[in-house]
C-alpha cells in the first residue's frame, strides 16, 4: 500500500541554524500538509500544499518557515532559523484530488537545543 | 474555548468493554476525521464523516451535524486498541483544526 514517508526520522540542531525537513507524498496525490505537534499537546496545522503554491496556512507559519515542492516527488518544509519552541514533532500528509482523507506520514523529531 | 473538544481525556477499559470517545464542536465544518495516534507517535486515519454513521470492523463513528456532536464507538475492545484517538474538524479548504485526543488504555 502506498504510504508518505518523511526523513530524518530525528533531527536535532542547534537553536540558529536552518533546518530542512522531507517528505514524500503519495505520488498521484495532490494536495500537501505541514503539521506539527509539540510535547503533550494537540496536532497543529502549519499549511497546506496545491499546484505548486500555499493554499493556506496558519498563524504559526511566519517568514521563518517556507515550503517547496522542488520535484515531482519531494515536499519539504524549512524553517530558517531554528528556535527552541519548534521543538516537536512534525508530519507531513497528503490527499488526492477525490477524497478527503488525509495519509499522514510517520514524523520528523526536530529537537532545538 | 477551544474550537475542538474531546472526552473523556483518559479511558482505562476492560478488554471487550464497548468503549465511546466524544467529540464536540464549536465551528462550522465540512467534515469531521477521526484519527488513530499511535504510542510512536505516527497517525492514521480511521474515518472521514459529514454526516451519519460509518463502521470499520469494530469500529464505529456517528456525527450529528445539528448538535455538533460525534462520537467513536469500538466494541470488543482489545489491548492493541490503546492509542490515542483524535478528532479533527475540516473548516476552511482542507484544513484540520485538532482536539487534543483521548488516550485510551485497554487491560487484557
Amino acid at each position: 500500500e502506498p504510504e508518505v514517508t518523511q526523513t530524518p526520522s530525528h533531527q536535532v540542531t542547534q537553536m540558529g541554524q536552518e533546518v530542512i525537513l522531507r517528505c514524500v507524498p503519495i505520488s498521484n496525490h495532490l494536495y500537501f500538509y505541514w503539521y506539527r505537534q509539540i510535547l503533550g499537546q494537540k496536532v497543529e496545522f502549519l499549511v497546506s500544499f496545491y499546484n505548486n503554491e500555499i493554499s493556506e496556512k496558519s498563524e504559526i507559519f511566519d517568514d521563518q518557515f517556507s515550503v517547496e515542492r522542488p520535484d515531482g516527488s519531494n515536499f519539504t518544509l524549512k524553517i530558517r532559523s531554528t528556535k527552541l519552541e519548534d521543538s516537536a514533532m512534525y508530519f507531513c500528509a497528503s490527499k488526492g484530488g477525490g477524497t478527503d482523507t488525509q495519509y499522514f506520514g510517520p514524523g520528523t523529531r526536530l529537537t532545538v537545543l | 474555548k477551544n474550537e475542538v473538544e474531546q472526552s473523556p481525556q483518559n479511558l482505562t477499559a476492560q478488554e471487550g468493554e464497548f468503549i465511546t470517545i466524544n467529540c464536540s464542536y464549536s465551528v462550522g465544518i465540512s467534515a469531521l476525521h477521526w484519527l488513530q495516534q499511535h504510542p510512536g507517535g505516527g497517525i492514521v486515519s480511521l474515518f472521514m464523516l459529514s454526516s451519519g454513521k460509518k463502521k470499520h470492523g469494530r469500529l464505529i463513528a456517528t456525527i450529528n451535524i445539528q448538535e455538533k456532536h460525534s462520537s467513536l464507538h469500538i466494541t470488543a475492545s482489545h489491548p492493541r486498541d490503546s492509542a490515542v484517538y483524535i478528532c479533527a474538524v475540516q473548516t476552511s479548504g482542507s484544513r484540520l483544526t485538532f482536539g487534543e485526543g483521548t488516550q485510551l488504555t485497554v487491560n487484557p
